[in-house]
């Protein structure tokens, strides 16, 4: 299985918006709505910011939105703040209880 | 509250074998599957493997079948990772999430440094 697409490095400045993308294929992304979205601050555990494509936990701003399109993910944050940086990740469900996360992507707020 | 907590720091000569625990609160354990996933140093995440607590049943990623071995104790809602045969490449810290599809909370996660 092999990881999912993301850009390494995404930027933007306090109060604009950023989209995160997410490739993967008819055998993950493409076949199942169990995308789901993380962001991780150094040395900490990932936190999940969005399940099931589109969904928002409670407790999560909502800055954070997501989509999918095909075999693409996409995660979007609006407003910018600098809690906001940090290192993102993609998951998408595989199959048969497996899982493929993506490589993924470095935020930095201006 | 929902919560994971993991094991301490393991440090491991090349070759050997770690087991890292995770003891689940503030649910029903046997509920929801438990994946692991590690993170070598200055690396992203890696799914390693599933198991649900209800009946036992696991999934590894084939990259680390025949080393891997999850299991749990439901008596005492702890879920436990076994890797054997360690090799520099498993330095990592190594996380256990309450699995739903999606992955939440995760535990604090467990250093894992193999040296000679």
């Amino acid at each position: 299985q092999s990881a999912l697409t993301q850009p390494a490095s995404v930027s933007g400045s306090p109060g604009q918006s950023i989209t995160i993308s997410c490739t993967g294929t008819s055998s993950d992304i493409g076949n199942y709505d169990f995308v789901s979205w993380y962001q991780q601050h150094p040395g900490k555990a990932p936190q999940l910011r969005i399940y099931e494509v589109r969904k928002r936990p409670s407790g999560v701003s909502d800055r954070f939105s997501a989509s999918k399109s095909g075999n693409m993910a996409f995660l979007t944050i609006s407003r910018l703040q600098a809690e906001d940086e940090g290192e993102y990740y993609c998951c998408s469900y595989a199959g048969g209880s497996t899982y493929v996360f993506g490589g993924g992507t470095k935020l930095t707020v201006l | 509250q929902v919560q994971l907590v993991q094991s301490g720091v393991e440090v491991k000569k090349p070759g050997a074998s770690v087991k890292v625990s995770c003891k689940a609160s503030g649910y029903t354990f046997s509920k929801f599957g438990i994946s692991w996933v590690r993170q070598a140093p200055g690396q992203g995440l890696e799914w390693m493997g599933w198991i649900s607590p209800y009946n036992g049943k696991t999934n590894y990623t084939q990259k680390l079948q025949g080393r891997l071995t999850l299991t749990t104790d439901t008596s005492t809602t702890t879920a436990y990772l076994e890797l054997t045969s360690l090799g520099s490449d498993d330095t990592a810290v190594y996380f256990c999430a309450r699995d739903r599809n999606w992955f939440d909370p995760w535990g604090q996660g467990t250093l894992v440094i193999v040296s000679s």
